[in-house]
């Protein structure tokens, strides 16, 4: 069964501290790893990483993935309170299935 | 430019009625989504669609049925709401192993 984990599921930093959030994955036919933010409605596309050891940058948040290891994390530099939201985390697989986690919940207190 | 747009917003049923969620897309895409999300779960796939004509059963398709009806079009229905279908759905669209675009949601309760 195609599995995507996300931890930690909750966090709570103050602003201006750096975050990592991480995700594992347990699926067969895997295409690519996705990292989407979702505030209150519909989630919203950060990165899709398809190959091993090559970051990806958006301004503060980062990106990579080690298809070895079945992971990938994300990184916040200089949190804001504008970053609270849930990030998640999903695997593309082959056909075009795309399989999520639970999600991690962050805060960003002033 | 609507993107990817879902009817109803909002929906109150009682236990045992039927009624069909709509979604549409507008940017030519093959695959089509249905997700769930309940607090904690992140979104859980209900069924999708790779291609008109085509359907596929996620992590939790029971309780549901869909319809591809064109390649616009992918709907999902419940025959016999039950409470624990109270949930937000989502539906979502993609092309060619790009990232998929969302829907606003539809906040559905079963009283």
């Amino acid at each position: 069964e195609d599995k995507v984990v996300q931890s930690p599921l909750s966090l709570v930093v103050h602003e201006g501290d750096t975050v990592t959030l991480n995700c594992s994955y347990e699926v067969t036919n895997f295409r690519s790893l996705l990292w989407y933010k979702q505030e209150k409605k519909a989630p919203t596309f950060l990165f899709m990483l398809t190959s091993s050891g090559i970051e990806k940058k958006s301004g503060r948040l980062s990106s990579i993935l080690d298809k070895k290891e079945l992971f990938s994390i994300l990184n916040i530099t200089a949190t804001q309170t504008g970053d609270s939201a849930v990030y998640l985390c999903a695997s593309l697989l082959i056909y075009d299935k795309v399989i999520f986690g639970p999600g991690t919940s962050l805060s960003v207190i002033p | 430019n609507a993107g990817v747009t879902q009817t109803p917003k909002f929906q109150v049923l009682k236990t045992g009625q039927s009624m069909t969620l709509q979604c549409a897309q507008d940017m030519n895409h093959n695959s089509m989504y249905w997700y769930r999300q309940d607090p904690g779960m992140g979104l859980r796939l209900i069924y999708y669609s790779a291609s008109e004509g085509t359907t596929d059963k996620g992590e939790v398709p029971n309780g549901y049925n869909v319809s591809r009806l064109n390649k616009r079009e992918f709907s999902l229905r419940l025959e016999s709401a039950a409470p624990s279908q109270t949930s937000v759905y989502f539906c979502a669209s993609s092309v060619n192993n790009q990232p998929q675009h969302f829907g606003d949601g539809t906040r559905l309760s079963i009283l």
